[in-house]
């Protein structure tokens, strides 16, 4: 069964840096596009980024520059590198492999919290 | 950037009515458009892919369509389950997404 479990959320002051994980089961993450979802609380999804399997990478211009999107082959991982944090950062952040034909989320990971306050 | 305009933004609905969620993007997007669901404190759920391609295992009672700007989520008889939020979402343009702000389907 495709399983993706995120990890990494937390507490971080404003211009602090985390980075969060998505680890992902039986599929390859590097032979498929994934994808960062987040949500504010009580708020509606906001996409975040995208890594196709080709590796190129693209990101929402909220967070262009400070976000970065990586994948490590060996683990079978995705990242999000979150610096320059800011208070409106704070959300549930979802991982999610995405189907290349209509780019659509098809799996979810469960979401990583990450707040960003003083 | 292609917005997504959700319509309406909640609605009240009792077990057994139609339902219908329009979903309008500021451009044309031909058919590539997506539904999810969401029920608090879980991840989203895909629906409706394409317009119009149900995901397997979904209810037959969910459809979808449209074309180009104006689409439609319908629910053809609500059940106790589907008291959720709904979101569109526009992937025509591969280098940024968009969802639609979100409609609340609510027990009237």
């Amino acid at each position: 069964e495709v399983q993706l479990v995120e990890s990494g959320g937390g507490l971080v002051q404003p211009g602090g840096s985390l980075r969060l994980s998505c680890a992902a089961s039986e599929f390859t993450v590097s032979s498929n596009y994934m994808s960062w979802v987040r949500q504010a609380p009580g708020k509606g999804l906001e996409w975040v980024s995208i890594i196709y399997s080709g590796g190129d990478t693209y990101y929402a211009d909220s967070v262009k520059g400070r976000f970065t999107i990586s994948r490590d082959n060996s683990k079978n991982t995705l990242y999000l590198q979150m610096n320059s944090l800011r208070v409106e950062d704070t959300a549930v952040y979802y991982c999610a492999r995405v189907e290349w034909s209509w780019n659509y989320c098809h799996y979810w990971g469960q979401g990583t919290l990450v707040t960003v306050s003083s | 950037d292609i917005q997504m305009t959700q319509s309406p933004s909640s609605l009240s609905a009792s077990v057994g009515d139609r339902v219908s969620i329009t979903c309008r993007a500021s451009q044309s997007i031909s058919s590539y458009l997506n539904w999810y669901q969401q029920k608090p404190g879980k991840a989203p759920k895909l629906l409706i892919y394409a317009t119009s391609s149900l995901q397997s295992g979904v209810p037959s009672r969910f459809s979808g369509s449209g074309a180009g700007t104006d689409f439609t989520l319908t629910i053809s008889s609500l059940q106790p389950e589907d008291f959720a939020t709904y979101y569109c979402q526009q992937s025509y343009d591969t280098h940024t997404w968009t969802f639609g702000q979100g409609t609340k389907v609510e027990v009237k």
